[in-house]
C-alpha cells in the first residue's frame, strides 16, 4: 500500500465550478500537508501549507485536513481555465523525508 | 528573490553516454533534494541533502546515479552510461532548514535518452 493515494482523473469541469481534490494517507505520524500545481513542462508550485488538522483559505482555494479519517482535501472556488494543471498533495512527518501522491489532472473549460 | 534553478533545461544523449545535472538551490536553503517524474507518476525521491552531506541517498535507483554538493550551495547530478529508462523529469526542491516546512521546486531538466 501506498503512503498517499491520489485519485489520478483526469477530471474535466466547467468554468466557475466548485473543484474538490483529495488524497488519503496511511501514516497517522503525517503532520505536514501541501498542495502543489503543476503546470505542464514546469515544476510544482507550491499552493497551500497546512500544520496538523483544520482548515486553511487562501483566495479561491480552501485546503482541509482531517486527520482522524487521514483525509485531505483541497477545494476550488470559481475555477478558472488558468486553474487547469496537475494538482499534487503532499505530506511529511518530523524530519526530511516529504511523500506526495501522483497528482490529479484538471481541466476547467471555459 | 531568485527561486530555484536548474540546468539545462532539456537535454538529449544517447544510450550509454553520461550526463550532468545542475541545481541551484534558493539562497539560504540548507537543504536539497533530487526527485524524478515520469510520465504519469508521481515524485520518486532520489536524494536529500543537508549542507554538503547526503544522509538519505535511499532513493538512487543504481549505482549509474551519484550527486554531490558543493558550498551548501549548487548540487550536481550524475548519471553514468544512461539507459532509456532513465527518460525523465529530474526536478531540484530546497528547504530552508533541515525541518523546513515546505519545499521549493525547481523547473526541472527534461532528460530524454535515445
Amino acid at each position: 500500500q501506498k503512503e498517499v493515494e491520489q485519485d489520478p482523473g483526469p477530471l474535466s469541469v466547467p468554468e466557475g465550478a466548485i473543484v474538490s481534490l483529495n488524497c488519503t494517507y496511511s501514516n497517522s505520524a503525517f503532520q505536514y500537508f501541501m498542495w502543489y500545481r503543476q503546470y505542464s513542462r514546469k515544476g510544482p508550485e507550491l499552493l497551500m501549507y497546512t500544520y496538523s488538522s483544520g482548515n486553511k483559505e487562501d483566495g479561491r482555494f480552501t485546503a482541509q485536513v482531517d486527520k482522524s479519517s487521514k483525509y485531505i482535501s483541497l477545494f476550488i472556488r470559481d475555477s478558472q481555465p488558468s486553474d487547469s494543471a496537475t494538482y499534487l498533495c503532499a505530506m511529511r512527518k518530523t524530519g526530511n523525508q516529504f511523500y506526495f501522491g501522483t497528482g490529479t489532472s484538471l481541466t476547467v473549460i471555459p | 528573490g531568485a527561486g530555484v534553478s536548474q540546468s539545462p533545461s532539456n537535454k538529449v544523449t544517447e544510450k550509454g553516454k553520461d550526463v550532468e545535472l545542475r541545481c541551484d538551490p534558493i539562497s539560504g536553503h540548507t537543504a536539497l533534494y533530487w526527485y524524478r517524474q515520469s510520465l504519469g507518476q508521481g515524485l520518486e525521491f532520489l536524494i536529500y541533502f543537508q549542507g554538503n552531506s547526503a544522509p538519505d541517498k535511499s532513493g538512487l535507483p543504481s549505482d549509474r546515479f551519484s550527486a554531490e554538493r558543493t558550498g551548501g550551495s549548487v548540487s550536481t547530478l550524475t548519471i553514468q552510461r544512461t539507459q532509456q529508462e532513465d527518460s525523465a523529469v529530474y526536478l531540484c526542491a530546497s528547504t530552508r532548514g533541515p525541518d523546513g516546512e515546505t519545499q521549493y521546486f525547481g523547473p526541472g531538466t527534461r532528460l530524454l535518452v535515445l
